[in-house]
């Protein structure tokens, strides 16, 4: 079936620096999400993305995180600076239609602030 | 807010039993749309089955749910666990065509 990548797949970053998850979505999708899911806890969602613009966020999307696709290339999700509670593993999904479309997920970025 | 439950973090069964993973829900909107993701280890999580019609079954690979909108809930079953089965599983909640919000998942463990 479709594939959705995610690069990296594992991240180690001090503490304050930035970093930048990039995910390759479904070619012909239209619709971008990232979910953040910390170790032993449930996957939370944090944004929607279309057309170049936040679609909806959650109160877990703060003012350091923010996406992108530039030119139909990667979404991704930066976070400048990061903080320690900011390690997880991200999540990106796709879409063609929104909300009761199925979401094909990536395999994760494990991303942890030391 | 709108929430999802899944009360049983872990679910240990025997190969062959039958399979119930619970999930209820809260919403205030009507048009609420429910789905089961599976997430087996070093793979994605993907899409198992959906609904958003009231008491009407749904099924894939053996697995069904029907949404009870009376009770809130979405339940997953399967009349026989396979090995291949373990996993997690996760229900989500989407309405007003907004994201998928998931619920805390459950780890379903099936043993010979």
């Amino acid at each position: 079936g479709p594939k959705v990548l995610q690069i990296p797949s594992h991240q180690i970053i001090d503490m304050g620096q930035m970093v930048t998850l990039n995910c390759d979505p479904v070619s012909n999708h239209l619709y971008f999400y990232w979910y953040k899911q910390i170790l032993g806890q449930q996957m939370e969602f944090l944004v929607n993305f279309y057309n170049g613009k936040v679609m909806e966020k959650s109160k877990l999307f703060k003012d350091q995180f923010s996406v992108e696709r530039p030119d139909g290339s990667y979404f991704t999700l930066k976070i400048q600076p990061t903080a320690l509670e900011d390690s997880a593993v991200y999540f990106c999904a796709s879409s063609l239609v929104r909300g009761t479309d199925t979401q094909y997920f990536g395999p994760g970025t494990r991303l942890l602030v030391l | 807010g709108d929430s999802v439950t899944q009360k049983e973090g872990l679910v240990t069964l025997t190969e062959g039993l039958p399979v119930m993973l619970n999930c209820t829900y809260q919403t205030i909107y009507s048009n609420a749309f429910l789905f089961w993701y599976v997430h087996y280890l070093n793979e994605s999580p993907r899409l198992l089955l959906k609904s958003s019609t009231d008491n009407k079954r749904t099924e894939h690979q053996g697995f069904h749910a029907t949404l009870h909108k009376s009770s809130s809930s979405f339940h997953l079953q399967k009349s026989s666990a396979q090995l291949s089965d373990s996993a997690l599983y996760y229900c989500a909640l989407s309405r007003n065509n907004n994201a998928p919000r998931f619920g805390a998942g459950t780890k379903l463990s099936v043993k010979p």
